[in-house]
């Protein structure tokens, strides 16, 4: 079985102060590992992916996260955040495995404020 | 356009009643899935669909039906709703490799009174 942990519900940085927004996973295997954005009432949309190489993966509006195999985290970070970095974030992952049915499995979402 | 589409984007039913909640993507994904989201849950997958024909059940299927007679077009059916399925709704579709992203509708805001 799959699973994700996001254990802050709520996320509050000041803009221009670097942002963490942390995701730790369960899978018997390899993991593939995801990051998602959701601004209010729009669905989701993707940031960036780790799938194998790197552990730093960059991804879309600055943001990047750092894969820890040791400590199965995934945290989402950016140097300097916006305040229209606020919305809700979720992580989620997929366990490598030849003819899996690409299940995601998501964490319960953070929810980013960056405050002006 | 292209992209993945949801409708209605609201929808306001009574319990007991069958409602059906529609997909559509443009891209010829191979993957289509259906989630619900609920404060505290994150996205919880409903049902998916790896081809036309094909469909299989996710973490929480029941109370729901699915279809897909075309590959482009994936709906959802809430054969008699109870409130517990108040939600929102996400269609969402990927490519066929295994490390494919998914791509998410604009979702569905159900209220079941």
């Amino acid at each position: 079985a799959q699973s994700v942990a996001q254990p802050e519900d709520q996320v509050n940085v000041a803009e221009g102060n670097p942002l963490t927004v942390k995701c730790t996973y369960s899978v018997s295997g390899n993991p593939y590992l995801f990051w998602y954005v959701q601004y209010p009432n729009r669905g989701l949309q993707f940031l960036l992916k780790y799938i194998t190489g790197d552990n730093l993966v960059k991804g879309s509006y600055g943001f990047e996260a750092e894969f820890n195999k040791s400590q199965t985290s995934f945290h989402l970070k950016k140097p300097s955040a916006l305040v229209s970095d606020s919305a809700l974030y979720f992580c989620a992952v997929r366990e490598v495995k030849t003819g899996s049915a690409r299940q995601l499995t998501f964490g319960s979402g953070t929810q980013l404020t960056v405050l002006p | 356009d292209a992209g993945i589409t949801q409708s209605p984007r609201y929808k306001i039913t009574e319990t007991g009643r069958q409602v059906t909640l529609m997909c559509h993507q443009t891209w010829s994904h191979s993957y289509m899935f259906w989630y619900r989201q609920d404060l505290g849950h994150g996205l919880r997958l409903i049902y998916y669909s790896a081809a036309a024909d094909i469909t299989d059940k996710g973490e929480v299927p029941d109370g729901y039906v699915v279809s897909r007679s075309k590959t482009e077009n994936f709906p959802l059916t809430l054969e008699s709703a109870t409130r517990s399925q108040t939600s929102v709704y996400f269609c969402a579709s990927s490519g066929v490799s295994n490390y494919n992203e998914q791509f998410f509708g604009p979702g569905t805001r159900l209220t079941v009174l």
